[in-house]
Protein backbone atom coordinates (compact mmCIF):
# COMPACT_ATOMS: atom_id res chain seq x y z
CA UNK A 1 0.00 0.00 0.00
CA UNK A 2 1.40 3.41 -0.74
CA UNK A 3 0.72 6.59 1.31
CA UNK A 4 1.40 10.19 1.99
CA UNK A 5 2.24 12.14 4.73
CA UNK A 6 2.51 16.13 4.55
CA UNK A 7 4.35 17.56 7.87
CA UNK A 8 2.35 20.75 9.13
CA UNK A 9 -1.45 21.34 8.19
CA UNK A 10 -0.57 24.81 8.22
CA UNK A 11 2.29 26.69 7.58
CA UNK A 12 2.54 30.64 7.50
CA UNK A 13 5.25 32.94 5.07
CA UNK A 14 5.48 36.54 5.06
CA UNK A 15 4.68 37.92 1.91
CA UNK A 16 8.14 37.60 -0.55
CA UNK A 17 9.64 34.74 1.93
CA UNK A 18 10.16 30.94 0.73
CA UNK A 19 7.96 28.53 0.68
CA UNK A 20 8.50 25.18 1.69
CA UNK A 21 6.20 22.60 1.65
CA UNK A 22 6.89 18.73 2.94
CA UNK A 23 5.96 15.77 1.61
CA UNK A 24 7.34 12.07 2.58
CA UNK A 25 5.77 8.89 0.91
CA UNK A 26 5.99 5.57 1.30
CA UNK A 27 5.89 2.75 -1.92
CA UNK A 28 6.90 -0.61 -2.55
CA UNK A 29 7.44 0.37 -5.97
CA UNK A 30 8.77 3.78 -7.98
CA UNK A 31 5.99 5.69 -7.55
CA UNK A 32 4.40 8.92 -9.62
CA UNK A 33 4.19 11.34 -7.51
CA UNK A 34 1.84 14.57 -7.58
CA UNK A 35 1.36 18.38 -5.96
CA UNK A 36 -1.96 19.77 -6.56
CA UNK A 37 -3.68 23.34 -4.91
CA UNK A 38 -7.34 23.66 -3.95
CA UNK A 39 -8.20 27.23 -3.46
CA UNK A 40 -11.45 28.15 -1.76
CA UNK A 41 -14.43 26.98 -3.05
CA UNK A 42 -12.91 25.38 -5.82
CA UNK A 43 -11.49 22.09 -7.15
CA UNK A 44 -7.90 20.24 -7.38
CA UNK A 45 -5.55 21.79 -10.12
CA UNK A 46 -2.14 20.17 -10.59
CA UNK A 47 0.69 22.15 -10.05
CA UNK A 48 3.32 19.34 -10.73
CA UNK A 49 4.45 15.99 -11.13
CA UNK A 50 7.00 13.24 -11.17
CA UNK A 51 7.54 10.79 -13.41
CA UNK A 52 10.49 9.82 -14.51
CA UNK A 53 13.54 11.74 -15.71
CA UNK A 54 14.82 14.87 -14.35
CA UNK A 55 14.14 14.52 -10.48
CA UNK A 56 13.59 18.25 -9.87
CA UNK A 57 10.20 19.24 -11.52
CA UNK A 58 9.17 22.86 -11.85
CA UNK A 59 5.31 23.75 -12.56
CA UNK A 60 3.09 26.31 -12.57
CA UNK A 61 3.11 29.83 -10.81
CA UNK A 62 6.59 29.29 -9.90
CA UNK A 63 6.74 26.22 -7.97
CA UNK A 64 9.28 23.44 -8.09
CA UNK A 65 9.48 19.99 -6.09
CA UNK A 66 12.53 17.60 -5.95
CA UNK A 67 12.06 14.05 -5.95
CA UNK A 68 14.52 12.74 -3.74
CA UNK A 69 14.35 8.43 -3.09
CA UNK A 70 16.67 8.00 -0.42
CA UNK A 71 15.00 10.49 1.46
CA UNK A 72 11.55 9.42 0.31
CA UNK A 73 10.31 12.86 0.14
CA UNK A 74 8.96 15.30 -3.00
CA UNK A 75 9.16 18.56 -0.92
CA UNK A 76 7.21 22.05 -2.49
CA UNK A 77 9.37 24.73 -2.87
CA UNK A 78 8.86 28.21 -4.22
CA UNK A 79 11.01 31.20 -3.96
CA UNK A 80 9.18 34.18 -3.08
CA UNK A 81 5.69 33.89 -1.76
CA UNK A 82 2.96 35.80 -3.15
CA UNK A 83 -0.54 36.64 -1.74
CA UNK A 84 -1.90 34.34 -4.76
CA UNK A 85 -0.52 31.64 -3.40
CA UNK A 86 -2.77 31.54 0.20
CA UNK A 87 -4.61 27.80 -0.63
CA UNK A 88 -4.82 24.66 0.53
CA UNK A 89 -1.90 21.80 -1.02
CA UNK A 90 -2.25 18.64 -1.37
CA UNK A 91 0.74 16.18 -2.42
CA UNK A 92 -0.44 12.73 -3.57
CA UNK A 93 0.90 9.39 -5.37
CA UNK A 94 0.08 7.03 -7.84
CA UNK A 95 0.86 3.62 -8.13
CA UNK A 96 2.41 1.55 -10.70
CA UNK A 97 -0.44 -0.89 -12.89
CA UNK A 98 -3.09 -0.03 -15.22
CA UNK A 99 -5.12 1.85 -12.33
CA UNK A 100 -3.78 5.17 -11.57
CA UNK A 101 -6.03 6.12 -7.84
CA UNK A 102 -4.62 8.80 -6.43
CA UNK A 103 -3.44 8.75 -2.54
CA UNK A 104 -3.51 12.10 -1.10
CA UNK A 105 -1.46 13.33 2.10
CA UNK A 106 -3.66 15.19 4.63
CA UNK A 107 -2.95 19.07 2.76
CA UNK A 108 -1.14 21.54 4.28
CA UNK A 109 -3.16 25.19 4.28
CA UNK A 110 -0.21 27.78 3.25
CA UNK A 111 -1.14 31.72 4.65
CA UNK A 112 0.87 34.23 3.37
CA UNK A 113 1.12 37.21 5.88
CA UNK A 114 1.79 41.03 4.08
CA UNK B 1 -11.68 25.80 -15.80
CA UNK B 2 -10.42 22.15 -16.13
CA UNK B 3 -13.54 20.94 -18.99
CA UNK B 4 -14.41 18.60 -16.02
CA UNK B 5 -18.13 19.92 -15.29
CA UNK B 6 -20.08 18.66 -12.38
CA UNK B 7 -23.87 18.92 -10.89
CA UNK B 8 -24.86 19.63 -8.61
CA UNK B 9 -22.72 22.37 -7.41
CA UNK B 10 -24.70 22.08 -3.74
CA UNK B 11 -26.93 19.19 -2.92
CA UNK B 12 -29.13 19.43 0.93
CA UNK B 13 -31.29 16.36 1.52
CA UNK B 14 -31.74 14.64 4.88
CA UNK B 15 -30.86 11.44 6.49
CA UNK B 16 -32.05 8.32 4.56
CA UNK B 17 -32.09 9.97 1.49
CA UNK B 18 -30.91 9.09 -2.21
CA UNK B 19 -28.82 11.13 -4.45
CA UNK B 20 -27.54 11.02 -7.61
CA UNK B 21 -24.37 13.28 -8.11
CA UNK B 22 -23.45 13.39 -12.08
CA UNK B 23 -19.74 14.10 -13.61
CA UNK B 24 -18.88 15.18 -17.36
CA UNK B 25 -15.36 14.37 -17.93
CA UNK B 26 -13.28 16.32 -20.72
CA UNK B 27 -13.50 15.78 -23.96
CA UNK B 28 -11.28 12.64 -25.06
CA UNK B 29 -10.93 11.49 -21.71
CA UNK B 30 -11.68 8.11 -21.14
CA UNK B 31 -11.69 7.55 -17.45
CA UNK B 32 -13.45 8.60 -14.70
CA UNK B 33 -12.53 8.61 -11.12
CA UNK B 34 -14.47 9.48 -8.35
CA UNK B 35 -13.32 11.03 -4.61
CA UNK B 36 -14.69 12.16 -1.28
CA UNK B 37 -13.31 15.04 0.36
CA UNK B 38 -14.24 15.36 4.47
CA UNK B 39 -12.76 16.98 6.95
CA UNK B 40 -12.20 13.96 9.32
CA UNK B 41 -11.19 11.55 6.37
CA UNK B 42 -9.49 13.98 3.96
CA UNK B 43 -9.23 13.36 0.07
CA UNK B 44 -10.34 9.71 -0.29
CA UNK B 45 -10.46 7.68 -3.65
CA UNK B 46 -14.21 5.85 -4.04
CA UNK B 47 -14.29 4.14 -7.30
CA UNK B 48 -12.92 4.56 -11.20
CA UNK B 49 -14.24 3.45 -14.46
CA UNK B 50 -12.57 3.06 -17.97
CA UNK B 51 -14.96 3.27 -20.80
CA UNK B 52 -17.96 2.29 -18.84
CA UNK B 53 -16.43 -0.78 -16.77
CA UNK B 54 -15.27 -0.75 -13.24
CA UNK B 55 -11.60 -0.47 -13.23
CA UNK B 56 -10.59 0.09 -9.46
CA UNK B 57 -12.76 0.15 -5.95
CA UNK B 58 -11.23 2.33 -3.02
CA UNK B 59 -13.24 2.92 0.17
CA UNK B 60 -16.55 3.19 -0.95
CA UNK B 61 -19.59 2.19 1.07
CA UNK B 62 -21.98 -0.61 -0.22
CA UNK B 63 -24.45 2.31 -0.26
CA UNK B 64 -22.87 3.94 -2.82
CA UNK B 65 -22.80 2.67 -6.37
CA UNK B 66 -21.19 4.75 -9.55
CA UNK B 67 -21.41 3.79 -13.35
CA UNK B 68 -20.05 5.43 -16.43
CA UNK B 69 -22.52 5.52 -19.38
CA UNK B 70 -21.51 5.24 -23.22
CA UNK B 71 -21.85 8.74 -23.44
CA UNK B 72 -18.59 8.61 -20.89
CA UNK B 73 -20.93 10.43 -18.11
CA UNK B 74 -20.60 8.98 -14.65
CA UNK B 75 -22.87 9.03 -12.00
CA UNK B 76 -22.37 8.90 -8.26
CA UNK B 77 -25.30 7.25 -6.39
CA UNK B 78 -25.45 7.59 -2.41
CA UNK B 79 -28.42 5.88 -0.77
CA UNK B 80 -29.70 5.50 3.02
CA UNK B 81 -27.60 9.16 3.80
CA UNK B 82 -26.27 9.39 6.79
CA UNK B 83 -24.90 12.98 8.73
CA UNK B 84 -21.33 11.64 8.14
CA UNK B 85 -21.99 11.30 3.99
CA UNK B 86 -21.53 15.22 4.20
CA UNK B 87 -18.63 15.86 2.35
CA UNK B 88 -17.42 17.31 -1.41
CA UNK B 89 -16.96 14.69 -3.80
CA UNK B 90 -14.86 15.47 -6.42
CA UNK B 91 -14.94 14.04 -9.97
CA UNK B 92 -11.84 13.68 -11.97
CA UNK B 93 -10.58 12.57 -15.72
CA UNK B 94 -8.31 11.17 -17.24
CA UNK B 95 -7.46 10.07 -20.89
CA UNK B 96 -7.08 6.44 -19.91
CA UNK B 97 -5.08 4.66 -16.96
CA UNK B 98 -2.01 2.80 -17.68
CA UNK B 99 -0.09 6.00 -19.17
CA UNK B 100 2.78 6.87 -16.99
CA UNK B 101 1.85 9.66 -14.45
CA UNK B 102 -1.04 10.82 -16.45
CA UNK B 103 -2.72 13.83 -15.02
CA UNK B 104 -6.81 13.68 -14.02
CA UNK B 105 -8.27 17.07 -14.33
CA UNK B 106 -10.68 17.06 -11.76
CA UNK B 107 -14.15 19.19 -10.98
CA UNK B 108 -15.53 21.77 -8.95
CA UNK B 109 -16.94 18.95 -6.57
CA UNK B 110 -20.17 18.80 -5.58
CA UNK B 111 -21.09 19.85 -1.70
CA UNK B 112 -23.81 17.53 -0.28
CA UNK B 113 -25.15 18.86 2.89
CA UNK B 114 -26.95 15.44 5.17
CA UNK B 115 -29.66 17.15 7.70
Amino acid sequence: AQSVTQLGSHVSVSEGALVLLRCNYSSSVPPYLFWYVQYPNQGLQLLLKYTTGATLVKGINGFEAEFKKSETSFHLTKPSAHMSDAAEYFCAVSPSGSARQLTFGSGTQLTVLP
Amino acid sequence: DSGVTQTPKHLITATGQRVTLRCSPRSGDLSVYWYQQSLDQGLQFLIQYYNGEERAKGNILERFSAQQFPDLHSELNLSSLELGDSALYFCASSVRPGLAGETQYFGPGTRLLVL
